[in-house]
């Protein structure tokens, strides 16, 4: 079965920090994907990765940056963290044909 | 612009009792239709898929779903509750022609009562 992990599954930080969130993934997925999600407002899009250095925006991407130096890693920056990016976020990836998501099991963020 | 409901954010059952947790959806395409579970404090799990095909399809645990194109619907149930399955659910829908990337509904909370 295809895995997917997140680094963390808890978080801390403090408004201000810059903040990384690790997802990597053994299958050799090409795309991955980055979601938060906040209850009451479901799973939002926050960017994507088709392949290796390329980036989309997603829905929600503003205060977010991602980088995909490599085709299993796709990380998620919180350039300076603020208390409203304190949410669960789930880190997922795909492969043609379109078979669904796969999920890690989250990060939960708390930013004081 | 693609769209994904679910009429009831929260849903409590007996043990036991059957279940059917409704998902209505808009798209432009064909579509690629899932639902997933979520367990407390975990990642979103699959449970079933439809591509094309038999509209009723069988996922894991005990749970099935059946694909009305008249209806824009994707409804899953399953026979018999068991209290494990308490946790949120979530329909999801994607198509060819958007790319990988698909939208997710609100999701359906389950509860399960002894």
């Amino acid at each position: 079965d295809v895995k997917v992990t997140q680094s963390s599954r808890y978080l801390v930080k403090r408004t201000g920090e810059k903040v990384f969130l690790e997802c990597v993934q053994d299958m050799d997925h090409e795309n991955m994907f980055w979601y938060r999600q906040d209850p009451g407002l479901g799973l939002r899009l926050i960017y994507f990765s088709y392949d290796v250095k390329m980036k989309e925006k997603g829905d929600i991407p503003e205060g977010y940056s991602v980088s995909r130096e490599k085709k299993e890693r796709f990380s998620l920056i919180l350039e300076s963290a603020s208390t409203n990016q304190t949410s669960m976020y789930l880190c997922a990836s795909s492969s043609p044909p379109f078979y669904g998501y796969t999920f890690g099991s989250g990060t939960r963020l708390t930013v004081v | 612009a693609q769209s994904v409901t679910q009429p009831d954010i929260h849903i409590t059952v007996s043990e036991g009792a059957s279940l059917e947790l409704r998902c209505n959806y808009s798209y432009g395409a064909t579509p690629y239709l899932f639902w997933y579970v979520q367990s407390p404090g975990q990642g979103l799990q699959l449970l079933l898929k439809y591509f094309s095909g038999d509209t009723l399809v069988q996922g894991i645990k005990g749970f099935e779903a059946e694909f009305k194109r008249s209806q824009s619907s994707f409804n899953l149930r399953k026979p018999s509750v068991h209290w494990s399955d308490a946790a949120e659910y979530f329909c999801a829908v994607g198509a060819k022609n958007y790319g990988q990337n698909f939208v997710f509904g609100p999701g359906t909370r389950l509860s399960v009562l002894p």
